[in-house]
């Protein structure tokens, strides 16, 4: 069975930290994948990143940075110098590969991460 | 380029009524998905319309049931509301064909009284 777990329930820095939000999958399938969202309080779930568990190279965006580590089944997520308006709730999210048209794969949820940047 | 839109953005229900939420996909996207969202929790899958058919469906009971039209629209209807259906319903749109980035709209919060 699928699951993500994400063990920080809230995190509170105080702007300009860095911060990162910790996320383990489990999943027996060989090809999946993984992502982030950000979610404020209006609701949205904001898409940020999508990875292909055969692309283990880390990514940046800006002040964000994900570290994959299929050996750990980690999908870590950073913010580097956090601001107030990264506050909100960041969930990581699974779901398998491929499958034929029209069968796209169901995403599998973590609880989310309730981050607070303080002025 | 439309993103993902749902309606009504917020409402309230009595207990046992029934309630139909609608979501437009995102342009150039054919497969929506709805998922229910409780208060602290992460969002948990409803099910999956693509081509007019549901092709995938969570753990809910039959009271939840969509439909999806012609232009890709979907509706989500749930009847015999409980006070448990209170949540946030969010729509999901992707690529059927390459299952790409799933994009969500801002969701309907249901209050059931």
């Amino acid at each position: 069975a699928q699951k993500v777990t994400q063990a920080q329930t809230e995190i509170s820095v105080v702007e300009k930290e860095d911060v990162t939000l910790d996320c383990v999958y489990e999943t027996r399938d060989t090809t999946y994948y993984l992502f982030w969202y950000k979610q404020p309080p209006s609701g949205e779930l904001v898409f940020l990143i999508r990875r292909n568990s055969f692309d283990e190279q880390n990514e940046i965006s800006g002040r964000y940075s994900w570290n994959f580590q299929k050996s750990t089944s980690s999908f870590n997520f950073t913010i580097t110098a956090s601001q107030v308006v990264d506050s909100a709730v960041y969930f990581c999210a699974l779901s398998e590969a491929g499958g034929r048209a029209g069968n796209n794969r169901k995403l599998i949820w973590g609880l989310g991460t309730s981050l607070a940047v303080n002025p | 380029d439309a993103g993902v839109t749902q309606s009504p953005t917020h409402l309230i229900k009595t207990r046992g009524q029934q309630v139909t939420l609608r979501c437009s996909p995102k342009s150039g996207h054919d497969t929506v998905s709805w998922y229910q969202q409780a208060l602290g929790q992460g969002p948990q899958f409803i099910f999956q319309y693509y081509e007019e058919e549901e092709r995938q469906r969570g753990n809910f009971p039959d009271r939840f049931s969509g439909h999806q039209f012609p232009n890709y629209s979907s509706e989500l209807n749930v009847n015999a509301l409980l006070l448990g259906d209170s949540a946030l319903y969010l729509c999901a749109s992707s690529d059927g064909l390459s299952g790409n980035t799933i994009y969500f709209g801002e969701g309907s919060w249901l209050t059931v009284v």
